[in-house]
């Protein structure tokens, strides 16, 4: 089975900072790589799905990047509305999620 | 407009049986996966199964043995059944559509299941 380490798990950020969030498989997972958005109360939004195809409707600030085993998740420019816990997926064999960060403002 | 909505009974006494439904609306369970996932103190977001478009399933050996996933179309809805339940199967269980190889694009907002006597 994959595993997926995700890093780190707590991120304390200022508005307007660039803030990256990672996640390393313990395999090659070929770019099947997506990541959520989840705030309290409210069902996991993708935010980025196949390491770096932004979902419609989501601000531009988000992107993602990576191969092979490593993947990163970056906000250019954070927003009060992104604080959230932030999670990644891998769909390349089987399913497997990362244990999340959490976002808060500085 | 795609939404997806869990219903569960809340508490569970341990052994029993847990169902949940998942409600959807904005497209058709023919032409979608449809996943479940489950998020536990213990173990975080875990994988549990989905059933394909055509109405056959697969399930994470974790859970085979007690695990059932099946649908009905005319209502909308998919429902998951598992048995033998343990208090470590407290958690907040979530449904996802899910279009491969893209995955998981739509996921309800969960239903929290607490396994106690």
């Amino acid at each position: 089975d994959i595993q997926m380490t995700q890093s780190p798990s707590f991120l304390s950020a200022t508005v307007g900072d660039r803030v990256t969030i990672n996640c390393k498989a313990s395999q090659n997972i070929n770019k099947y790589l997506n990541w959520y958005q989840q705030k309290l109360g409210e069902a996991p939004k993708r935010l980025i799905y196949n390491t770096n195809s932004l979902q419609t409707g989501i601000p531009s600030r988000f992107s993602g990047s990576g191969s092979g085993t490593d993947y990163t998740l970056t906000i250019s420019s954070l927003q009060p509305e992104d604080v959230a816990t932030y999670f990644c997926l891998q769909h390349n064999s089987g399913y497997t999620f990362g244990a999340g960060t959490k976002l808060e403002l500085k | 407009q795609v939404q997806l909505k869990e219903t569960g009974p809340g508490l569970v006494q341990p052994t029993q049986t847990l169902s949940i439904t998942c409600t959807v609306s904005g497209f058709s369970l023919t032409s979608y996966y449809m996943q479940w996932v489950r998020q536990t103190p213990g173990k975080g977001l875990e994988w549990m199964g989905f059933i394909r478009s055509g109405g056959s399933t697969e399930y994470n050996s974790e859970f085979k043995s007690r695990l059932s996933i099946s649908r009905d179309t005319s209502k909308n809805q998919v429902f998951l059944k598992m048995n033998s339940l343990k208090t470590e199967d407290t958690g907040v269980y979530y449904c996802a559509r899910d279009t491969p190889p893209l995955s998981f694009d739509y996921w309800g907002q969960g239903v929290m299941v607490t396994v106690s006597s």
